[in-house]
Order: C-alpha cells, then structure tokens, then sequence
C-alpha cells in the first residue's frame, strides 16, 4: 500500500514569497491533516479536513496561510507572503477518520525562508 | 483546549539499560493517548495508544506506556533498550470527540518530543 506523498521535499525562497505544498494521502483516508514542525518542537496541526470540508483550522494563520482539499483526495497547502519564522518542516498526514485513529504521515516539505 | 509536556528533552542511555519517557497532559475531556516515534531519516509513525480498557498498552517491540489518570501521565517504558531505539518521541492526545454520525474527528496535540539516543 502506498504512504502519504509530498512535494517538494525541499524548498528555499525568500521573505515575502509564495510557495504551495502538494499532499497524496492514502487511498480511502478521509481525514488529511497539515502541521506545522520548527525545529526543537512537536508538529503543530495547521488545517484538519474530512473529505473536503474543513474540521478545524484554529491554528491557520489565515491573513498568510490557505489550504485546500480537491475533491476529497489531494490537498495543497499555501504561505503567501511568506516570513522568516515560517520556516519549518509541513508534514501532511491522513487518516481513516480523527481521534482515536492512526495517523499515517508523509515525509515532509522542509522549508527555509531567507 | 489539551496540552502535551514532555519532561526530557533529551535521554541518553546506554544498551541494555532500561529507560522511561515522561509524558503528562491537560485536558478538560477525556483523552486518547498516543505515542509516535521518528526514527533518523524517517516519517513519524505510531508506536502504541490507549483508548480504552486496560491501562498498560504494549507495542510490538517492547515499549508498554500506562495511562494514569490521576496523574495525567502515560510515561513511555522499556526494560532493555537497543542501538536500533535510537528516535524521537512524541507524546501526543487526542479528545474524545465524535460527529452526529458516531465517527471520532478530534484533534491531535504533541509534546515537544523527547531524543533518545542509545550508545553502545
């Protein structure tokens, strides 16, 4: 069975850029997840969807931060402008629903912002 | 609203010794609690929860974690660890919450992570 995929894995822009961020959870999963992980800290959760309707998103610096999820399968996560302490790893995860079920996490997009 | 505190941030131990991963929480619910593992170069991945039940959960390669909730712990446990447990872990809690369909969607929270390095 194949994992949660991300893309890019690496990715260096500059202060007040936009970038996005790709996420293929696995087939079947309802519930995908954003988090946000700086270094030396636990992840984050940005953005929680349930197909494609969003469950929570109290962590979502919104006035920078978008997401979406098309169709109920991949996802995308946007900064625009981008600042330097949103450099981090965004790490997508998906589910077969929220709670008690396993998370099953991707790789991770490692982002520098300069 | 749900915290995580990991009490180390780092444990350095030797192989074969025994080691303990502290973990307490704050919840004004019920909780599922959780522990995740990132090995060196690897996505996180879950190494056991509680959800129900007895209060000791085990995992496949030798960690138990008992959930105490009188103490609002659920320190992660091995009797004798190997170079090959060398990870991060992550404590985390999710609440109890359920849809009008019955269908669990709370929302997860992590510790800071604890490092665990075993030297030979």
């Amino acid at each position: 069975e194949a994992g949660v995929a991300q893309s890019p894995r690496y990715k260096i822009i500059e202060k007040r850029q936009s970038v996005a961020f790709w996420c293929n959870p696995i087939s079947g999963h309802a519930t995908l997840y954003w988090y946000q992980q700086i270094l030396g800290q636990g992840p984050k959760l940005l953005i929680q969807f349930q197909n494609n309707g969003v469950v929570d998103d109290s962590q979502l610096p919104k006035d920078r931060f978008s997401a979406e999820r098309l169709k109920g399968v991949d996802s995308t996560l946007k900064i625009q402008p981008a600042k330097l302490e949103d450099s981090a790893v965004y790490l997508c995860a998906s589910s077969l629903a929220g709670g008690r079920n396993e998370q099953f996490f991707g790789p991770g997009t490692r982002l520098t912002v300069l | 609203a749900q915290s995580v505190t990991q009490l180390d941030s780092q444990v350095p131990v030797f192989e074969e010794a025994p080691v303990e991963l502290r973990c307490n929480y704050s919840s004004s619910v019920s909780v599922y609690l959780f522990w995740y593992v990132q090995y060196p170069n690897q996505g996180l991945q879950l190494l056991l929860k509680y959800l129900s039940g007895s209060t000791l959960v085990e995992s496949i390669n030798g960690f138990e974690a008992e959930f105490n909730k009188s103490q609002t712990s659920f320190h992660l446990r091995k009797p004798s660890v190997h170079i090959s447990d060398t990870a991060e872990y992550f404590c985390a809690v999710s609440d109890r919450r359920l849809n009008a369909g019955g269908t669990s969607y709370g929302k997860l929270t992590f510790g800071q992570g604890t490092i665990l390095t075993v030297h030979p």
